[in-house]
């Protein structure tokens, strides 16, 4: 079955950086690829997502990259805000697939 | 709109009681997923329904869970006899299982705690 291996576990920045988050993903058959963002008390939400089709997708100052070949997919924020401050977690799913199978997470701080 | 509804949204309980977590899914969604969510194991799928009928149970642990789905605005995660090991924050989603791909919904969770 799939597996997803997300890292890093833990990203601290401060306020204006950048963040990256890298997943990787075991099943080549896997083509969908969404991003979900956890707030404290909360249960995720679906933040950003990308189909094998294409490369990169972009919302503002989130978006996300995928690498078929190297089977990993990333996401990427910039100018990021303390609100931004949650737990991270990518997953990926194939056409007409209903279960999701989720990387560990990634709790990002932003720092003012 | 109202989201997805779970109760209880804390829950404590003694090893061996009886526990049963709720989850009202979005109206119209035909959809629902029971997950548990541990900082050793992360966001794991126990089960989900389709239709009110249960596609995939792969993920429940062992005989001490159950899943129903009695009708399409309502679900149940019971475990009996519960266990410390238990101890988790479970989420309820759903989805419309329309156009694919099919976007999940999760609802807040419940924090079960099992002493």
């Amino acid at each position: 079955g799939e597996n997803v291996e997300q890292h890093p576990s833990t990203l601290s920045v401060q306020e204006g950086d950048s963040a990256v988050i890298k997943c990787t993903y075991s099943d080549s058959a896997s083509n969908y690829f969404p991003w979900y963002k956890q707030e404290l008390g909360k249960g995720p939400q679906l933040i950003i997502d990308i189909r094998s089709n294409v490369g990169e997708k972009k919302d503002q100052r989130i978006a996300v990259t995928l690498n078929k070949t190297a089977k990993h997919f990333s996401l990427h924020i910039t100018e990021t805000q303390p609100e931004d401050s949650a737990v991270y977690f990518c997953a990926a799913s194939q056409t007409g697939f209903q279960k999701l199978v989720f990387g560990t997470g990634t709790r990002l701080l932003v720092s003012p | 709109d109202a989201g997805v509804i779970q109760s209880p949204r804390h829950e404590v309980t003694e090893m061996g009681q009886e526990v049963t977590l709720r989850c009202k899914p979005i109206s119209g969604h035909n959809s629902l997923f029971w997950y548990r969510q541990t900082m050793m194991r992360g966001l794991e799928l126990l089960i989900y329904f389709n239709n009110n009928v249960p596609i995939d149970d792969s993920g429940m642990p062992e005989d001490r869970f159950s899943a129903k789905m009695p009708n399409a605005s309502f679900s149940t995660l019971k475990i009996q006899p519960s266990e410390p090991r238990d101890s988790a924050v479970y989420f309820c989603a759903s989805s419309l299982a329309g156009a694919w791909p099919y976007e999940q919904y999760f609802g807040p969770g419940t924090r079960l705690t099992v002493t």
